[in-house]
């Protein structure tokens, strides 16, 4: 089945040591995004990709990078992750052209910093 | 920009009963609206959408949706809940064009009771 993976389903890294987070997808869509969710709140989006093209929210700290190397792989990366960090990141996918093709979730990395 | 509101951070319910949950947006133009269902420990899953036509939608595992442009709203309904329909659920919007991003309102919890 077609669908976005995420790796590792949980992850514990030390503060402020570099942690990665991955996606891959074999839908093979155009746009992929790395939204973080705080305990019982809202998903927030962080950036997102339309094929090559970056686009991050105004909001998002330096802290949060991204690389997307081909179609398939999207990757988030956190430079001095703090205790604020810990959240489940969710990648998602969607074809170009709007939400309205929907978009597919993966299910999520849990980041805990100690 | 386009925002939700749910109006209801918690909603418990007895199982076979019914239950509503509602969603009002604010958009100065046409949107796309859609649910989302999280269970525990996983990404989101697509309910349903609204993107034009009818303003009855119906999705998957026996919910529905009702858009409504004069109130502004896009309340979800299930006749008649089971166990396993305990999770949280997200209203969010999308503009239908030039902007792929979805934006999430902060959640229901619906607990489904014996």
């Amino acid at each position: 089945d077609a669908m976005v993976i995420q790796n590792p389903r949980y992850q514990v890294t030390q503060f402020g040591k570099p942690v990665t987070l991955s996606c891959s997808q074999t839908l093979n869509h155009n746009v992929m995004y790395w939204y973080q969710q705080k305990s019982s709140q809202a998903p927030k989006l962080l950036f997102h990709y339309y094929d090559k093209d970056f686009n991050n929210e105004a909001d998002t700290p330096d802290n949060f990078q991204s690389r997307r190397p081909n179609t398939s792989f999207c990757f988030l990366d956190i430079r001095s992750p703090g205790l604020g960090d810990a959240a489940m990141y969710l990648c998602a996918t969607s074809r170009g052209g709007g939400a309205g093709y929907g978009y597919t979730f993966g299910s999520g990395t849990r980041l805990t910093v100690v | 920009a386009q925002s939700v509101t749910q109006l209801d951070s918690q909603v418990p319910v007895f199982e076979e009963a019914p239950v509503e949950l509602r969603c009002n947006y604010s958009s100065s133009v046409s949107v796309y609206l859609f649910w989302y269902v999280q269970y525990p420990n996983q990404g989101l899953q697509l309910l349903l959408k609204y993107l034009s036509g009818s303003t009855l939608v119906k999705g998957i595992n026996g919910f529905e949706a009702e858009f409504n442009k004069s109130q502004t709203s896009f309340h979800l309904r299930k006749p008649s809940v089971h166990i396993s329909d305990t999770a949280e659920y997200f209203c969010a919007v999308s503009l239908p064009i030039g902007d792929y991003k979805l934006s999430f309102g902060a959640g229901t919890t619906v607990t489904v009771r014996a």
